[in-house]
């Protein structure tokens, strides 16, 4: 029972170097989520992938780039890293009914931009 | 835009007392509420979800309400236990299902 698995678990990246983090859900999700939490905030929405095939901004897409790959799969990308992405990436998934069922989360990607 | 906001930032209490978390949201237009917990280095696990037309949803000694008029939710836990110790949030769903999430409260279950 993976459920929501994010790769990599970690990662040190260097101002101007690109990356992509990768999610996959095993749940038969409709639904996949990209956020960040950062100290003494919460989780803010990056993008977001209401079905296959279709994606939008959340609150906060600036300096990123979705792919929804497939049903399975969500693929978050910064094409050049800046120390303010230094955060953690979480991704979620959730049913078809979406207002009735809660989301679920991955471990997550610390990330962190020198 | 959404607010939430979740007080105190941090509780620690003695083992076996209840647990009062609260929740507060300006917009009072939402379709759910949903608690969470969150282990330190872990991502979120779903502890309690509440639709709009609900008051309240009970889980073993889990409790959360609902009160959109004063923009409020709580999460009671009852008997508390050293395990209960993690960090919750609480998020509200818009119509269109996107999550505003508070900055949680850490909870420290002394034994």
């Amino acid at each position: 029972n993976a459920g929501v698995t994010q790769t990599p678990k970690f990662q040190v990246l260097k101002t101007g170097q690109s990356m992509t983090l990768q999610c996959a859900q095993d749940m038969n999700h409709n639904s996949m989520y990209w956020y960040r939490q950062d100290p003494g905030m919460g989780l803010r929405l990056i993008y977001y992938s209401a079905s296959e095939g279709t994606t939008d901004k959340g609150e906060v897409p600036n300096g990123y780039n979705v792919s929804r790959l497939n049903k399975r799969e969500f693929s978050l990308r910064l094409e050049s890293a800046a120390p303010s992405q230094t955060s953690v990436y979480f991704c979620a998934s959730s049913g078809r009914d979406r207002g009735h069922q809660p989301q679920h989360f991955g471990d997550g990607t610390r990330l962190s931009i020198l | 835009k959404q607010e939430v906001t979740q007080i105190p930032a941090a509780l620690s209490v003695p083992e076996g007392e209840n647990l009062v978390l609260n929740c507060s949201f300006t917009d009072s237009a939402i379709y759910n509420l949903q608690w969470f917990r969150q282990d330190p280095g872990k991502g979120l696990t779903s502890l309690l979800l509440i639709q709009s037309s609900q008051r309240e949803q009970t889980s073993g000694r889990l409790n959360a309400s609902l009160d959109k008029s004063s923009g409020r939710s709580t999460l009671y836990i009852a008997a508390s236990q050293p395990g209960d110790s993690a960090t919750y949030l609480c998020a509200l769903a818009a119509s269109d299902y996107k999550l505003s999430f508070g900055a949680g409260t850490t909870v420290t279950v002394r034994a």
